[in-house]
């Protein structure tokens, strides 16, 4: 079964780090464009960076660029996120999704409060 | 960065009568490949997003035809023929033809 499962979410200062995780199984991760989508509460989605899988070209929205990388690993077949200099408005349900959004994971949730 | 605009932002709607979303972008769509990238996702509420419709009308996998999505240039329009209860959650647009991609502010979906 293809199946994406993020985690590393919680509680963090404002100012502080987190890496996002998300094991993919059932399809080799590496293979596949990817991205990171998050949610913030109560309100709509929100792209956030992208790794093509040919290439390994990394795209990232203006709000996070320079703070946040995205990477994978091939040999633990996941994708990560990390997240730098975090601020107040990067609290979110952050999502991976597989290919042209064709899977999603569950969602990992990130709070950013002093 | 392009802008997408859906309309309305609510919808109620009754079962078995037609729904219908408008999206439109700032800028137009077509990408260097030709294609227009233009997607519609469907959130329910608790849920994570689920991908209905690529390049403008192709439907994923298991999405229902009564489910259809259209347009071109700048304009853009999800269909749905009859409503039933499933289908009530937010309804997103999205362009992957420009960068950054960009969601619309989404539409939500209730029975009346």
């Amino acid at each position: 079964e293809v199946q994406l499962v993020e985690s590393g979410g919680g509680l963090v200062q404002p100012g502080g780090s987190l890496r996002l995780s998300c094991a993919a199984s059932g399809f080799t991760l590496s293979s596949y464009d990817m991205s990171w989508v998050r949610q913030a509460p109560g309100k709509g989605l929100e792209w956030v960076s992208y790794i093509s899988g040919s290439t390994g070209a990394t795209w990232y929205a203006d709000a996070v660029k320079g703070r946040f990388t995205i990477s994978r690993d091939s040999a633990k077949n996941s994708l990560y996120l990390q997240m730098n200099s975090l601020r107040d408005e990067d609290t979110a349900v952050f999502y991976c999704a597989r290919g042209y959004f064709s899977v999603w994971g569950q969602g990992t949730t990130v709070t950013v409060s002093s | 960065d392009v802008v997408l605009t859906q309309s309305p932002l609510f919808l109620p709607v009754t079962l078995g009568q037609p729904a219908s979303i408008s999206c439109r972008s700032s800028q137009g769509l077509v990408y260097s490949d030709g294609k227009t990238h233009l997607n519609w996702f469907h959130q329910r509420p608790g849920q994570s997003p689920r991908h209905l419709i690529s390049e403008v009308s192709n439907r994923d996998s298991g999405v229902p035809d009564r489910i259809s999505g259209s347009g071109s240039g700048t304009d853009f329009t999800l269909k749905i023929s009859r409503v039933e209860a499933e289908d009530v959650g937010v309804y997103y647009c999205m362009q992957g033809s420009h960068w950054p991609w960009t969601f619309g502010q989404g539409t939500k979906v209730e029975i009346k």
